[in-house]
């Protein structure tokens, strides 16, 4: 159980243009969902915390225009890199955790490598 | 503010070792703490966590872990490697009352054969 997808898998997209990330909680319903970004070699960083039915929470330093979430039900999150430039190519995870408590453990999507020429 | 390191950024160890991976976390309270593995161009995957109680877990795929409060570590061990588990590692610290995670910078095994 506890299965987070992530659509699609990789995705090269031409300078200027938008990509659309989805991420989908196969089995349980999720009110938050958390969206990270990982450099390569590198950790992850949280971009921001998805929240069903309301806007999104941004870490310091994430472009709010630059990354659009839309999380407009319990299953499903988007992340939109609105006109996107090499610097944005990367990886992106997205996670979610079934149970409400926060002691319970989040589970990722297997990411998207998104490349921009 | 917290902070979670992991001294090694690479280890290699022979198929059939044994193997321990550092973990050193910075937070106040008592944390709660995972580990996570990540093979190339994968999403991660929960190893174990840690939340209360036995400051000894185990985990999936023979991996376990102790809780050191002492020491502010949470180390990973693996009684003897598999060349499948070669793979990145991260350890993370989750804060308490958020969902919010602060994951290390990892540490990347190779086996060899």
């Amino acid at each position: 159980g506890a299965v987070v997808s992530q659509h699609p898998s990789w995705v090269i997209c031409k300078s200027g243009t938008s990509v659309k990330i989805e991420c989908r909680s196969l089995d349980f319903q999720a009110t938050t969902m958390f969206w990270y970004r990982q450099f390569p070699k590198q950790s992850l960083m949280l971009m921001a915390t998805s929240n069903e039915g309301s806007k999104a929470t941004y870490e310091q330093g994430v472009e709010k225009d630059k990354f659009l979430i839309n999380h407009a039900s319990l299953t499903l999150s988007t992340l939109t890199v609105t006109s996107a430039h090499p610097e944005d190519s990367s990886f992106y995870i997205c996670s979610a955790t079934p149970q409400s408590s926060y002691n319970s453990p989040l589970h990722f999507g297997n990411g998207t490598r998104l490349t921009v020429t | 503010a917290q902070s979670v390191t992991q001294p090694d950024i690479h280890i290699t160890v022979s198929e059939g070792a044994s193997l321990e991976l550092r973990c050193n976390y910075s937070y106040g309270a008592t944390p709660y703490l995972f580990w996570y593995v990540q093979s190339p161009g994968q999403g991660l995957q929960l190893l174990l966590k840690y939340f209360s109680g036995d400051t000894l877990v185990q985990g999936i795929k023979g991996f376990e872990a102790e809780f050191k409060r002492s020491q502010s570590s949470f180390n990973l061990r693996k009684p003897s490697v598999h060349w499948s588990d070669a793979a990145e590692y991260f350890c993370a610290v989750g804060t308490s009352g958020t969902y919010k995670y602060i994951f290390g910078t990892g540490t990347r095994l190779k086996v060899l054969a």
